[in-house]
């Protein structure tokens, strides 16, 4: 199992520009979540999808940023455009099943920096 | 929304020294979850918790989910090196979404 796969793991971006970050979720899980981390606001979900369905989207700071998951192995976050506040590392995890009380597994995170 | 307090911030502690943290919230939830994240990883899940008052552990650490469903603590006992990173916990709501602490540091000097 080669766990939650995230790319790319380095991203240096102008303010400006538009980023996507991509997630590889573990074969059969069911459920995606896209994480933000920062030394301020510590982890927060920024959004998290069911079987391919997008089920909670508050987390996302405003409209720059989208999450889509075309299929059940990939998804990808963009943020457009990007801002110096958007500098953080983004982590996408997933979890077997919707109604089952099983921990995340994390992917190795997006360090992000927007100059 | 939901918060989590989690303490300390950090801990400087020498090595076999057993170490405690807690994470406590005004709201409750139905798993508690402990992490650990070591520099440029994601978390590391070490120990779920399923039941008010459970008690689980895994090789030295302990940790066990409240009475109240309101908070959970960790322990670490005789630490190592190895055991230095930032160690999260986090509750399931019962609407799904798993609400993390703000973090424990832990430094362990040899």
């Amino acid at each position: 199992d080669a766990g939650v796969i995230q790319s790319p793991r380095h991203e240096v971006t102008e303010m400006g520009q538009e980023v996507t970050l991509r997630c590889k979720p573990i074969s059969g899980h069911n459920s995606l979540f896209w994480y933000r981390q920062t030394m301020m606001r510590g982890l927060e979900l920024l959004i998290y999808f069911n079987n391919n369905v997008p089920i909670d989207d508050s987390g996302m700071p405003e409209d720059r940023f989208s999450a889509k998951m075309p299929n059940a192995s990939f998804s990808t976050l963009k943020i457009q455009p990007s801002e110096p506040r958007d500098s953080a590392v983004y982590f996408c995890a997933s979890r077997p099943g919707q109604g089952m009380d099983y921990g995340y597994t994390f992917g190795s995170g997006t360090r992000l920096t927007v100059v | 929304g939901q918060q989590l307090n989690q303490s300390p911030q950090s801990m400087f502690i020498q090595e076999g020294e057993d170490v405690s943290m807690n994470c406590t919230s005004s709201s409750i939830f139905n798993t508690w979850l402990w992490y650990k994240q070591e520099p440029g990883e994601g978390p590391v899940l070490l120990i779920a918790l399923y039941k008010a008052g459970e008690l689980t552990s895994n090789g030295r650490l302990t940790a066990q989910f409240g009475i109240t469903r309101k908070d959970s603590f960790l322990n670490i006992s005789a630490s190592i090196p190895s055991d230095v990173g930032i160690y999260f916990c986090a509750g399931r709501n019962q609407g799904g979404k798993l609400i993390f602490g703000q973090g424990t540091e832990l430094s362990v000097k040899p």
